[in-house]
């Protein structure tokens, strides 16, 4: 079975300062990569999601980028934090594209 | 454009009280209809996934039914510990990379 690690789990961060987070899958191959965002009230917000190594696909223009070095590696990142980049960010991955797995979750904060 | 509708947002129930959790979808060719529970500051746990009309699924205290274009999660004698988020999710059948479609999430709370 496919298991998400992801980290860390709480996060505070300056505006303006850089971001990494990391999310690895363990279980399965060449899965699809997804990282959500969720806010309260509105649901998760797809965010990234990408089908391979170095292939991403952006669902909403936004101050972040995604990159997949490796099958089960998945990096979510923003050069410059803004405060509206607040959230609870997740990960989740898609063996053979069917029904997803989550990580844990990083809840960001950015003063 | 698939869309997925979960009513109430909110339900608050007294142990042992039993009720019925909504999510309504439109989706063009159902692959399948996910269930989750999300815990606070936790990721979602996957529960069911449903495939066709007349379909159900039961764990514990929770029985999932599918209709054509509504699911429920049915809540028998809940607990205290049964307190959680439930999000519903479509996947259509077109395309390889189909992504699922999530509703917003009802939040469940059961007091004792």
């Amino acid at each position: 079975s496919q298991t998400i690690h992801q980290w860390p789990a709480t996060l505070v961060q300056p505006v303006g300062s850089p971001l990494s987070l990391e999310c690895t899958v363990e279980g399965t191959s060449n899965p699809n990569l997804y990282w959500y965002r969720q806010a309260a009230g509105r649901g998760l917000q797809l965010l990234f999601y990408s089908v391979g190594i170095g292939q991403i696909s952006s669902e909403v223009p936004q101050n972040l980028s995604a990159s997949r070095p490796q099958d089960r590696q998945f990096i979510l990142s923003s050069k410059k934090l803004l405060l509206s980049d607040s959230g609870f960010y997740l990960c989740a991955g898609s063996p053979q594209a069917y029904g997803y797995t989550f990580g844990s979750g990083t809840r960001l904060t950015v003063v | 454009e698939d869309q997925v509708t979960q009513s109430p947002e909110a339900l608050r129930l007294q142990e042992g009280e039993s009720s019925s959790l909504n999510c309504s979808y439109t989706v063009s060719g159902l692959r399948g209809l996910f269930w989750y529970r999300q815990d606070p500051g936790k990721g979602p746990e996957f529960l069911f996934t449903l495939y066709s009309a007349g379909e159900e699924k039961e764990k514990e205290r929770l029985k999932a039914t599918l209709t054509k274009k509504e699911s429920f999660l049915h809540i028998t004698a809940p607990k205290p510990e049964d307190s959680a988020t439930y999000l519903c999710a479509v996947q259509p059948q077109t395309g390889a990379n189909s992504k699922l479609t999530f509703g917003k999430g009802i939040t469940l709370s059961v007091r004792p």
